[in-house]
């Protein structure tokens, strides 16, 4: 079976830390993998998308990284702040299906002021 | 805003009603999607539509059913549902290899 696991569950840092969300899957034949930002009781926002055949993809302070081979994602978050605070998922593209996405249950980060 | 629209933001009805959520998109796409997101579980991928054909069905109850008269519109008709169904249900569309979320309906079944 597919899944998607995101480690830790919750995580709450001091502003200005640097930090890692970690995403794990089961298959390594994926198309590509996407990380997205849930505000409480609101949709998804799409933050970076990174094909099979990249090693990572950057926008701003946010920078995540691909190992297809070992099953694994990173989100690194720079220099952290208050309004980084919301539900970080993951979610993974596999090579055997058609265009649909397997989420993980995401990472809650705080940032305190 | 992400270009994707859905109305009611906050839905309460009782397990005999019948009820419709919309979703509107105005970016051009040609697929839309309905998620399920239920407290501490998963998004669960309910439902598929390209170019207005339902390309996906994942196992959904019958009391949910979709329609798709047009590209740019996506509904759920809900009808008779269950205590457990209460959840927030997102629609989306999808760009090339991106997907656009709407707000969601969050939905409580009494």
């Amino acid at each position: 079976k597919q899944e998607v696991t995101q480690i830790p569950a919750a995580l709450s840092v001091p502003e200005g830390e640097n930090l890692v969300l970690n995403c794990s899957f089961t298959d390594s034949a994926i198309y590509n993998l996407q990380w997205f930002r849930q505000d409480p009781g609101k949709g998804l926002t799409s933050l970076l998308l990174i094909q099979s055949s990249q090693r990572e993809q950057t926008s701003g302070r946010l920078n995540a990284s691909l190992d297809k081979s070992s099953g694994r994602s990173t989100l690194y978050i720079a220099a952290s702040q208050p309004g980084d605070s919301a539900t970080y998922l993951c979610a993974v593209r596999f090579l055997d299906s058609s265009y649909k996405l397997i989420f993980g249950s995401g990472t809650r980060l705080l940032v305190r002021p | 805003e992400t270009g994707v629209t859905q109305t009611p933001r906050h839905l309460v009805m009782g397990m005999t009603n019948k009820k419709s959520l919309k979703c509107e998109q105005h970016l051009g796409h040609n697929a839309m999607y309905w998620y399920k997101q239920s407290a501490k579980k998963p998004l669960e991928l309910m439902f598929v539509y390209n170019f207005k054909e339902q390309t996906e069905n994942n196992s959904v109850p019958s009391r949910f059913s979709p329609e798709c008269p047009n590209s740019s519109h996506l509904f759920l008709h809900l009808h008779t549902l269950q205590p457990e169904d209460s959840a927030l249900y997102l629609c989306a569309s999808r760009g090339g290899e991106k997907l656009f979320f709407g707000s969601g309906t969050q939905l409580s079944v009494l």
